[in-house]
């Protein structure tokens, strides 16, 4: 059975204060790996898909890398405006369209 | 959002009473997914839809139908509304063009509350 484990469940960080999420996983065959960022009382919003190991992707503070067993969203020198939930999704190559979550990283970042 | 809508945003129903979601979208996308989000749990896939008219289940299908007769529109019916199914609606959209278009872009929720 495909399984998805992210942590910390709870980050917090002051501004500027570097960190790591991790993402680990297990499934049968690796279609796609999807990060997605959550703030209160809205719907996922779309960062990243990763294919292959070794893979990497960027978008402002935020950097995710991926290996044959977990990926990591790093964020580097965070703004309070960083502040949500982040959330990791697996497709498994013979699951299309069906994505596997985990419950979430709760990222706070204070002034 | 990307040009998803759900509706209704809120909504308080009573154990019993059936419910329906709907959730509308402006990008001509094939595929269609309901998900529920709960504390601990993370997005679960309750339906999902590769078409007009055709419907799959997902993890968590029993108590809650979909149907499907354009392709803007996908609706998820709570036959029977319990308790168990107060949670966070999402619908999703995703196209299959492509690799890349596979990402799946969610609405805004639907927070649902069974008394």
């Amino acid at each position: 059975e495909d399984q998805v484990t992210q942590s910390p469940e709870a980050l917090r960080l002051q501004e500027g204060e570097s960190s790591s999420l991790n993402c680990s996983y297990t499934v049968s065959g690796l279609r796609g790996l999807f990060w997605y960022r959550q703030d209160p009382g809205k719907g996922p919003e779309f960062l990243f898909t990763l294919y292959s190991a070794g893979e990497e992707k960027e978008k402002e503070r935020l950097k995710a890398t991926l290996t044959k067993k977990e990926s990591f969203l790093h964020i580097t020198a965070p703004k309070p405006e960083d502040s949500a939930t982040y959330l990791c999704a697996v497709q498994a190559a013979d699951s299309w369209g069906k994505l596997q979550f985990g419950a979430g990283t709760q990222v706070v970042v204070t002034p | 959002d990307a040009g998803i809508t759900q509706s209704p945003r809120h909504k308080v129903t009573e154990t019993g009473t059936p419910v329906t979601l709907r959730c509308h979208q402006t990008e001509n996308h094939r595929y269609m997914y309901w998900y529920r989000q709960d504390p601990g749990h993370g997005l679960r896939l309750i339906h999902y839809s590769y078409g007009v008219k055709d419907t799959d289940k997902g993890e968590v299908s029993d108590g809650y139908s979909v149907s499907r007769s354009k392709t803007e529109d996908f609706l998820l019916t709570l036959e029977s509304a319990t308790s168990s199914q107060t949670s966070v609606y999402f619908c999703a959209i995703s196209d299959a063009s492509g690799r890349e278009e596979e990402t799946q872009y969610f609405g805004p929720g639907t927070r649902l509350l069974v008394l």
